[in-house]
């Protein structure tokens, strides 16, 4: 069966360091990946998603870039953290016909 | 473009009672639509999907959905009510002009169940 994994859980970080959150998938084989943040504990936003193995597509510009070095991996960095950095971010995985698939989420804040 | 509307920030409903959680949507072709819930501090959980056929769609933990296209409607229902259904939900839609196969999500609807 296909999983999720999302880390860390949760993060603090103070302004202007560095991020990197990982995502694997196990299971499948060429998945649809995503980044999205959720803030307030309400709507997502779609950050980034990659359909392949190096490729990426950013949704909105930011502060934060995103890769795929493997087929099943996914990364979402940041050179510098913002205050408004902070949120509840959600990788997923998907494929053509199927539903998305979520990881448990990072809750990171930045102070 | 694709877009969901939940019109309702928060629904409050009796144990036992029926429950509705509201979805409409605008898409360009036929919809491909889903349901999810979200517990504080979680990820998002699949309820269900419509992609065709009937329209009342059936779920999990007894969750069903009823696709009306004349209303372009995808309201999500559950005939009696648990205090652990209390969570966020979340109707989506799959954005069919773009690339990626991505979902586009709700605000969410803030379920309460109470005794």
């Amino acid at each position: 069966s296909q999983t999720i994994h999302q880390w860390p859980a949760t993060l603090v970080q103070p302004v202007g360091s560095p991020l990197s959150l990982e995502c694997t998938v196990e299971g499948t084989s060429n998945p649809n990946l995503y980044w999205y943040r959720q803030a307030a504990g309400r709507g997502l936003q779609l950050l980034f998603y990659s359909v392949g193995i190096g490729q990426i597509s950013s949704e909105v510009p930011q502060n934060l870039s995103a890769s795929r070095p493997q087929d099943r991996q996914f990364i979402l960095s940041s050179k510098k953290l913002l205050l408004s950095d902070s949120g509840f971010y959600l990788c997923a995985w998907k494929t053509q016909n199927t539903e998305a698939f979520f990881g448990q989420g990072t809750r990171l804040t930045v102070v | 473009a694709q877009s969901v509307a939940q019109p309702e920030d928060q629904v409050n409903v009796a144990e036992g009672n029926p429950l509705t959680v509201k979805c409409t949507y605008s898409v360009s072709g036929n919809p491909y639509l889903f349901w999810y819930v979200q517990y504080p501090n979680r990820g998002l959980q699949f309820l269900l999907k419509y992609i065709t056929g009937d329209n009342l769609v059936k779920g999990s933990y007894g969750f069903e959905a009823e696709f009306n296209k004349s209303q372009t409607s995808f309201h999500l229902k559950k005939p009696s009510a648990l205090v652990s259904d209390s969570a966020l939900y979340f109707c989506a839609v799959r954005d069919q002009e773009g690339g990626g196969n991505k979902l586009t999500f709700g605000t969410g609807t803030q379920l309460k169940v109470e005794l």
